[in-house]
């Protein structure tokens, strides 16, 4: 069954260091997506993407953060200026096409800023 | 702006049915969404139901709407001690999540 892959599982990093989340979508989806899990609390929507461009955001989403889809295989998230409370588990999602279709996520990168 | 809460634990015995309960603010979410997440792993997509539909059954598994109330419940019946997970309801096309409801299934 095809799934959505996301590396690293886990991230270790300093505040205020650059890091990049990738993510692999399942290959003939169209839609995007990265959320954030901080723990014990809820999953929050940042950012979908479709047809290369961002086509909504939260407000979480600040100029810390951008997505890209560099090759047309991979779907990264990078923070430029990581804080303490960036740590998080960071979640892929893709779908096929809109809001009718399932959303498959990925395993999650469990981010540490220290 | 949207907002999705749930209360946060359940407990039930083996073999109980188990009700976990959400509510919703968006009247206009097309879909709303059951999503299941156990302990270190990602999310899992257990049903959905069209805003149109009042229920709907998948096997062991009951939705409930009420689109009056903004009220959506997932019955689980004859839980196993494999159902403990936490569980996710989720409204909209961009998925917004409530808090999640810690499911524990006693033996």
């Amino acid at each position: 069954e095809p799934e959505v892959t996301q590396t690293p599982s886990h991230q270790v990093t300093q505040m205020g260091q650059e890091v990049i989340l990738r993510c692999v979508p399942i290959s003939n989806h169209l839609y995007f997506y990265w959320y954030r899990q901080i723990l014990g609390q809820k999953v929050e929507f940042l950012v979908s993407f479709y047809n290369n461009e961002i086509s909504e955001k939260s407000e979480i989403f600040d100029d810390q953060f951008s997505v890209e889809r560099p090759d047309g295989s991979n779907f990264t998230l990078k923070i430029r200026s990581t804080k303490l409370e960036d740590s998080a588990m960071y979640f892929c999602a893709s779908r096929l096409q809109g809001i009718d279709t399932e959303a498959f996520f990925g395993q999650g990168t469990r981010l540490t800023v220290v | 702006g949207e907002d999705v809460e749930q209360s946060l634990f359940l407990s039930v015995r083996e073999g109980d049915s188990s009700v976990i309960n959400c509510t919703y603010t968006d009247s206009s979410s097309t879909y709303l969404y059951w999503y299941k997440q156990e302990p270190g792993a990602g999310l899992q997509l257990l049903t959905y139901i069209f805003s149109n539909m009042d229920m709907k059954q998948d096997q062991r598994l009951t939705v409930l709407l009420n689109k009056k109330d903004k009220h959506l419940s997932l019955r689980i019946a004859d839980t196993q001690t494999g159902d403990s997970a936490i569980y996710f309801c989720a409204e909209g096309g961009k998925l917004i999540f409530g808090q999640g409801t810690e499911l524990s299934v006693k033996p």
